[in-house]
């Protein structure tokens, strides 16, 4: 019973590198999201799903891209990566939101470091 | 002012003793309400949902005063196992569901 899977657990990149995360879940949820941690910052969302194909901006959307081709995978991009995304990068999903009430289940992190 | 408000700690504790850890929240239309546990370097998981009614799991007490907008964890007969960073997480809806994170609490269970 896998939930949700990060990959790559780590990497480091050098400024204007781009690379892509990637996040799957087997749970059959309509919602995922992107988010970032930082010391002494909590979790901000940078972007979210509510389902297979269409995607919206989070909290801190820029300098990250994001796509939801199929409803189990979920793709964040960094097209120029920059000093300050460096972050863990944690991907979640959850079932149909509009009802409220339903927690989030999370991958295990992405740590990112760019150099 | 931050949407969800925590004390960052750290509680230092001894085992077996009562802590308890408050959050409040700045959305008075704030409608879900979570407590996640996060230990050190790993992902956060659900700890317990809060119920307008106040809830217990075990040890565990979540209470929500939504005059005052906060809400409350108790963990009684603190163990070792216990010591992670809590979440405060709530929940508005706006055209869609937003959940904001708090920053968290992190709590030290000493023998």
């Amino acid at each position: 019973n896998a939930g949700v899977t990060q990959t790559p657990k780590f990497r480091v990149l050098k400024t204007g590198q781009s690379m892509t995360l990637l996040c799957a879940q087997d749970m059959n949820h309509e919602y995922m999201y992107w988010y970032r941690q930082d010391p002494g910052m909590g979790l901000r969302l940078i972007h979210y799903s509510v389902g297979e194909g269409t995607t919206a901006k989070g909290e801190v959307p820029d300098g990250y891209n994001v796509s939801r081709l199929k409803k189990q995978n979920f793709l964040l991009g960094l097209e120029s990566a920059a000093p300050s995304q460096t972050s863990v990068y944690f991907c979640a999903s959850s079932s149909t939101a509009d009802a409220g009430d339903q927690p989030q289940h999370f991958g295990d992190g992405t740590r990112l470091s760019i150099l | 002012r931050k949407e969800v408000e925590q004390d960052p700690g750290p509680f230092n504790v001894p085992e077996g003793a009562t802590v308890a850890f408050n959050c409040t929240y700045s959305n008075s239309a704030s409608q879900s309400f979570f407590w996640y546990r996060q230990d050190c370097r790993k992902e956060p998981k659900l700890l317990m949902s809060v119920y307008s009614s106040g809830n217990e799991d075990g040890r565990f007490t979540a209470q929500l005063n939504r005059a005052s907008q906060y809400i409350s964890l108790l963990i009684r007969d603190s163990k070792l196992s216990d010591s992670a960073t809590y979440l405060c997480v709530v929940e508005y809806y706006t055209g869609g569901f937003k959940t904001i994170f708090g920053a968290g609490t992190r709590l030290f269970v000493k023998a």
